[in-house]
């Protein structure tokens, strides 16, 4: 979905660093996600937000944090990226009969 | 226990064959929905089709359609007329509770689909 755009697309950063990605909608969306795809686990959730400073944790949360001062922008923050977080990180912004996802960020610990 | 299952790791199928793949989920809430993406090698999740819980009728869009058995707890997608793009990774997953979306969506394994000419 063109109205949710993630950046970096890519980044290779060290062990220990903070690192943060952006996500940004145009669409308005209330709920915001992010989700991590890994082989053999699938997608799965790390953090949501059910609007402007409300934010939750999910499945996989230890090690990240989120914030969102405003509705357009969804933010993840490594505190500390170790190897175990290199993964595809995807946002996604939705409603309860839709979801749609951003482009990915494929994130390398290094 | 798994709350969406994808049985098929992959699928070999011929183009312009209807394809069907599977879905069992998992659920004690009432209120829950139903979605298929697909993930071609390029990476991107688009997204294909909806179910809600307390839909009557079988969610379609344009050559897909969902079979949805509410009592066998099956989402299965039906892609009809295959065309050598479909062949990309499919994923299934539910959305549960009546929190208008709060809690993001459950995820199956994927099934891996390719066409073959």
């Amino acid at each position: 979905d063109a109205g949710i755009t993630q950046s970096p697309r890519h980044k290779v950063t060290e062990t220990g660093t903070p690192v943060t990605l952006r996500c940004h909608q145009t669409e308005n969306h209330r709920y915001m996600y992010w989700y991590r795809q890994d082989p053999g686990h699938g997608l799965r959730l790390i953090h949501y937000s059910y609007g402007v400073k409300d934010t939750d944790k999910g499945e996989v949360s230890d090690g990240y944090s989120v914030s969102r001062s405003k509705t357009e922008d969804f933010l993840l923050t490594l505190e500390s990226a170790t190897s175990s977080q290199t993964s595809v990180y995807f946002c996604a912004g939705g409603s309860p009969g839709e979801a749609f996802f951003g482009q990915g960020t494929r994130l390398t610990v290094v | 226990a798994q709350k969406i299952t994808q049985t098929q790791p992959g699928m070999f199928v011929q183009e312009k064959e209807a394809v069907t793949l599977d879905c069992t989920y998992d659920t004690s809430d009432p209120s829950y929905g139903l979605f298929w993406y697909k993930q071609p090698s390029s990476g991107e999740m688009i997204f294909l089709i909806y179910q809600g819980s307390y839909d009557q009728q079988n969610a379609t869009e344009g050559r897909y359609s969902l079979n949805f058995q509410k009592a066998r707890k099956s989402a299965n997608l039906v892609i009809s007329a295959s065309q050598l793009g479909d062949s990309a990774m499919y994923f299934c997953a539910m959305r549960e509770g009546q929190g208008g979306g709060a809690d993001g969506l459950t995820f199956g394994k994927g099934t891996h689909l390719i066409i073959q000419p």
